[in-house]
């Protein structure tokens, strides 16, 4: 299995729309949680850290569920420019910490 | 006043050479990291350095030797290119990890894009 998973995409959706992306990591002892944005052939950047009470930035919120082991990105009032692949970051504790990235989901936002 | 900079930005070669990127941040972070990221745009960790200090080397070809010579640099030099190394190679700088609740932020450089033809 997968340390992180998520479903590749692409997600096609019209402005204005909701949508919705899950993530699922298979160590139970995973520390700290991350959604990253990567535009087409650019870096990846920090979009928002997935604490365990949830949390809001704008239009994106993020969950943590630890039971189920899975974590989600929602993006309310989709906009152009969300159009982008959403990365889904782990970090294990293997004795160092280090960042694990799922593929990344694909948005599409169309007019 | 770049933060996480790499050179080159493109580079195109045959198998067989040895060639180098170059990895600068101006962020006074004490780790940085290099990550390979393949055609299917799978980004997996390569290399990790702390203050100079290599503290992550995962599974991957002793081809590769990665090089800080401080802690605002982290180069990496490639042996004997095979057609399986043509990828995207981003370095990358945090504050160590054991800094503070916000370290874990990664900035990234702005990739250099192999191609071993």
């Amino acid at each position: 299995r997968k340390e992180v998973e998520q479903d590749p995409g692409p997600f096609n959706v019209p402005e204005g729309a909701t949508v919705a992306f899950n993530c699922t990591y298979s160590n139970s002892a995973s520390q700290s949680f991350f959604w990253y944005r990567q535009d087409c052939r650019k870096e990846p950047k920090l979009l928002m850290s997935v604490y365990s009470s949830g949390n809001e930035d704008g239009r994106f919120t993020a969950q943590l569920n630890r039971a189920s082991q899975y974590i989600s990105l929602l993006i309310r009032d989709s906009k152009l420019s969300d159009s982008a692949t959403y990365l889904c970051v782990v970090i294990f504790d293997r004795g160092y910490s280090t960042l694990t990235f799922g593929k990344g989901t694909m948005l599409l936002v169309s007019p | 006043d770049t933060a996480v900079s790499q050179t080159p930005k493109y580079l195109v070669t045959q198998m067989g050479n040895d060639k180098s990127i170059k990895c600068e941040q101006n962020l006074g972070h004490d780790t940085m990291y290099w990550y390979k990221q393949d055609s299917k745009k799978f980004l997996k960790i390569m290399f990790s350095y702390n203050n100079k200090e290599l503290i992550i080397n995962e599974t991957v070809p002793n081809r590769f030797s990665p090089k800080s010579p401080d802690k605002a640099h982290l180069n990496l030099h490639i042996n004997s290119l095979e057609l399986g190394d043509s990828a995207v190679y981003f370095c990358a700088s945090s504050q160590d990890p054991s800094s503070g609740r916000y370290s874990y932020e990664q900035y990234f450089g702005p990739g250099t894009r192999l191609t071993v033809t």
